[in-house]
C-alpha cells in the first residue's frame, strides 16, 4: 500500500518569490515514481515533474524542481520565481512498481500567489 | 490534436439513475483510468484497464461499473448503487508507464 501526506492546507508566496509545497510518501515498493500535479480552479490535471526512487539526481523542469530525500521519503516541489498564474492546487502523487498505472494522491495544497 | 475528452461537461442525475459518462483518448495508450474528486480532496481511483477487454477495480469501485470495448474508449456507469455519486470524475489514460495524462472532467451533482 502507498500513502502520500500534504501537511500544508494552503500556502501564501508573494510573486516572484520561491515556494517550497511539503510532500512526504510511505511504500513498501523498492521501486517508484513520484509526480506532482497541478490543478488549476478550472479542474484539469496538468503534470508538472516526475521523480523516479533510483534517479541520482533531482528533477527539474523550467521554474519546478523537486527536493528529493529518500532517506526521509519526502519529495518537496519547489516553484521558484512564483508567478500569478501559479495559484491553484498541487497535488503529490505516487506509484509503485508493483501497482501498474495506480497513482495515489495526496490531499493537495492551495497555493495562493499575491501580487 | 491529441488528447483525451470528457462529456458531458457538467451531469446531473436523478436518486434512482444510472448515468454514464464518456472518456475518449487518441493518444493511442494502452492504459486508462477513471479517478473521483471530492470537494478539497485528492484523487481517488475507480477503475483502470491496462488493455482492451480488460478492467481491474481501484480503491473505490463499489457503485460504479466500466467497459473497454475499443483502445480508445473508456466509459464510466455510475449506478443507482452508488451512495454518494455527486463529485467530479476524471478520466486519465498513459502509455504503459505510470505517467498520467488527464481529461477536462465532468461535475455530476445528484438532484
Amino acid at each position: 500500500a502507498q500513502k502520500i501526506t500534504q501537511t500544508q492546507p494552503g500556502m501564501f508566496v508573494q510573486e516572484k518569490e520561491a515556494v517550497t509545497l511539503d510532500c512526504t510518501y510511505d511504500t513498501s515498493d523498492p521501486s517508484y515514481g513520484l509526480f506532482w500535479y497541478k490543478q488549476p480552479s478550472s479542474g484539469e490535471m496538468i503534470f508538472l515533474i516526475y521523480q523516479g526512487s533510483y534517479d541520482q539526481q533531482n528533477a527539474t523542469e523550467g521554474r519546478y524542481s523537486l527536493n528529493f530525500q529518500k532517506a526521509r521519503k519526502s519529495a518537496n516541489l519547489v516553484i521558484s520565481a512564483s508567478q500569478l498564474g501559479d495559484s491553484a492546487m498541487y497535488f503529490c502523487a505516487i506509484a509503485g512498481g508493483t501497482s501498474y498505472g495506480k497513482l495515489t494522491f495526496g490531499q493537495g495544497t492551495i497555493l495562493t500567489v499575491h501580487p | 490534436d491529441g488528447g483525451i475528452t470528457q462529456s458531458p461537461k457538467y451531469l446531473f442525475r436523478k436518486e434512482g439513475q444510472n448515468v454514464t459518462l464518456s472518456c475518449e483518448q487518441n493518444l493511442n495508450h494502452d492504459a486508462m483510468y477513471w479517478y473521483r474528486q471530492d470537494p478539497g480532496q485528492g484523487l481517488r481511483l475507480i477503475y483502470y484497464s491496462q488493455i482492451v477487454n480488460d478492467f481491474q477495480k481501484g480503491d473505490i469501485a463499489e457503485g460504479y461499473s466500466v467497459s473497454r470495448e475499443k483502445k480508445e474508449s473508456f466509459p464510466l456507469t455510475v449506478t443507482s448503487a452508488q451512495k454518494n455519486p455527486t463529485a467530479f470524475y476524471l478520466c486519465a489514460s498513459s502509455i504503459g508507464g505510470h505517467l498520467q495524462f488527464f481529461g477536462p472532467g465532468t461535475r455530476l451533482t445528484v438532484l
